[in-house]
């Protein structure tokens, strides 16, 4: 595709449901990144992947939140148990490789509200 | 702990003048910069990159500025037009491929 896309664009919850949001980052690209922004903030480092493999977790808020990537594309954050504090927009990043120092792409966001 | 954060939360220029958007950073090991522009519902946009190599880099009509000493950052629009106007992020690669980003600063570029 000719950008990273995520969806649903947006996604209205009850407190104590699961959410999965989904990630399709630009083709070959090998990194990818998971933030979070809440209102009036700036983004939040969740996870990143390189290819499958996640080597950094250590920016999930909870063990309610996981991701994971297959065949080095696609990827979903899941919440579990959603509280209203998980309100927020969740972005996902892409990047050609990694090592910090290229360019990451964003998606438009998922919108996330939990009431 | 380490802290990437904004000086001026909104910043309100004429169209036509220049405008500095300031940001400080906290880690000396920090060695990459990054400056965004977020438009109202999109994601954020590349704008420029920085090395901790460099003090000073152009872009189109942009310009970054990096001062190690005093661990600043400033990201410079010339001539901005209504097009500017947005959420400007600076964020700051600590390595382990792990961004911190600021609050952002509102830039509203009055026609």
């Amino acid at each position: 595709g000719a950008g990273v896309s995520q969806s649903p664009s947006n996604k209205v919850t009850e407190k104590g449901k699961d959410v999965e949001l989904r990630c399709d980052p630009i083709s070959g690209h090998t990194a990818l990144y998971w933030y979070r922004q809440s209102l009036g903030q700036g983004l939040e480092f969740l996870i990143y992947f390189q290819g499958n493999s996640a080597p950094d977790k250590s920016g999930l808020p909870s063990d309610r939140f996981s991701a994971e990537r297959t065949g080095g594309s696609v990827s979903t954050l899941t919440i579990q148990r959603t509280q209203q504090e998980d309100s927020a927009v969740y972005l996902c990043a892409s990047s050609f490789r990694t090592g910090g120092q290229e360019t990451q792409y964003f998606g438009p966001g998922t919108r996330l509200l939990v009431l | 702990g380490e802290s990437v954060g904004l000086h001026l939360p909104t910043l309100s220029v004429q169209e036509g003048d220049n405008s500095i958007i300031n940001c400080a950073y906290s880690n000396s090991a920090s060695d990459y910069f990054i400056w965004y522009k977020q438009e109202s519902g999109k994601g954020p946009q590349f704008i420029i990159d920085i090395r901790s190599n460099m003090d000073k880099r152009q872009g189109q009509r942009v310009t970054v500025l990096l001062n190690k000493t005093m661990k600043h950052l400033s990201l410079q629009n010339a001539a901005t037009q209504p097009g500017d106007s947005a959420v400007y992020f600076c964020a700051e690669n600590m390595g382990f491929n792990k961004f911190y980003f600021g609050s952002g600063t509102k830039l509203n570029v009055k026609p």
